[in-house]
C-alpha cells in the first residue's frame, strides 16, 4: 500500500534553534517528493521538489535531503524564525501523476 | 504572476443555498485542480481537469459540481451541502507535461456549512 508518514506529529521549538523534520514512504513507482509549508486556513506553498536522482536541496533555510534507498527524506530548518510556525506536509508523486500527501508536522515556533 | 486566486476566501452557506467557489489562474498551466482540507488533516483530491476537460473525479458527491469554462478558470458549483462538507477547499494548478513539477496552491476558500 502506497503511504507517506511523517514524524513527529507536532514540535514545539524555540527561536533561533533549528530542527529536522522526517518523511518516510513506501510508494512505487517514486517519481519525486514535495516539501509544502501550510499556514492554518491558507493554502501549502512549495519548499521544495527532489527527483529520484537528487539527494538534497535547500531553499534558503528549509533544506531537504532524500534517500531513496530507505525512502526516507528530512527537511532541516535552520535559525527558526516565529513565521516558521505552521504545518509541513510531505508529498511523493507517484506513477508520474499520482500524489500521496502526508499527514504532516505541525511545527510551532516560542519566542 | 505565478499565483492562483480563489474567491471568495471565507463562504458561510445554508444546506439549501446554492454558491460558487472561483479559482483563477494566469500561468498558462493546463492542469487544475480541487481538493477538500479538514482541520490538521492533508488535502484530498476531488477533481482534476486537464486541458478544460474533466479527467479524474474521487467520487465526490454530485452536490459538488465542477466546470471549466476556459484554460484560466476553474468553478466548484455547491449545491445541498451538509455540515460535514464544512472544509477548507484548495484550488491548485500544474503544466501536465511537465511531471506536475510546478504545482501551485490558492490560499483557499474557508467553508462553513450551517
Amino acid at each position: 500500500k502506497n503511504q507517506v508518514e511523517q514524524s513527529p506529529q507536532s514540535l514545539i521549538i524555540l527561536e533561533g534553534k533549528n530542527c529536522t523534520l522526517q518523511c518516510n514512504y513506501t510508494v512505487s513507482p517514486f517519481s519525486n517528493l514535495r516539501w509544502y509549508k501550510q499556514d492554518t486556513g491558507r493554502g501549502p506553498v512549495s519548499l521544495t521538489i527532489m527527483t529520484f536522482s537528487e539527494n538534497t536541496k535547500s531553499n534558503g533555510r528549509y533544506t531537504a535531503t532524500l534517500d531513496a534507498d530507505t525512502k526516507q527524506s528530512s527537511l532541516h530548518i535552520t535559525a527558526s524564525q516565529l513565521s516558521d510556525s505552521a504545518s509541513y506536509i510531505c508529498v511523493v508523486t507517484w506513477d508520474t501523476d499520482k500524489l500521496i500527501f502526508g499527514t504532516g508536522t505541525r511545527l510551532q515556533v516560542f519566542p | 504572476d505565478t499565483e492562483v486566486t480563489q474567491t471568495p476566501k471565507h463562504l458561510v452557506m445554508g444546506m439549501t443555498n446554492k454558491k460558487s467557489l472561483k479559482c483563477e489562474q494566469h500561468m498558462g498551466h493546463r492542469a487544475m485542480y480541487w481538493y477538500k482540507q479538514k482541520a490538521k488533516k492533508p488535502p484530498e483530491l476531488m477533481f482534476v481537469y486537464s486541458y478544460e476537460k474533466l479527467s479524474i473525479n474521487e467520487s465526490v458527491p454530485s452536490r459538488f459540481s465542477p466546470e471549466c469554462p476556459n484554460s484560466s478558470l476553474l468553478n466548484l458549483h455547491l449545491h445541498a451541502l451538509q455540515p460535514e462538507d464544512s472544509a477548507l477547499y484548495l484550488c491548485a494548478s500544474s503544466q501536465p507535461d511537465l511531471d506536475r513539477e510546478k504545482l501551485f496552491f490558492g490560499s483557499g476558500t474557508q467553508l462553513s456549512v450551517l
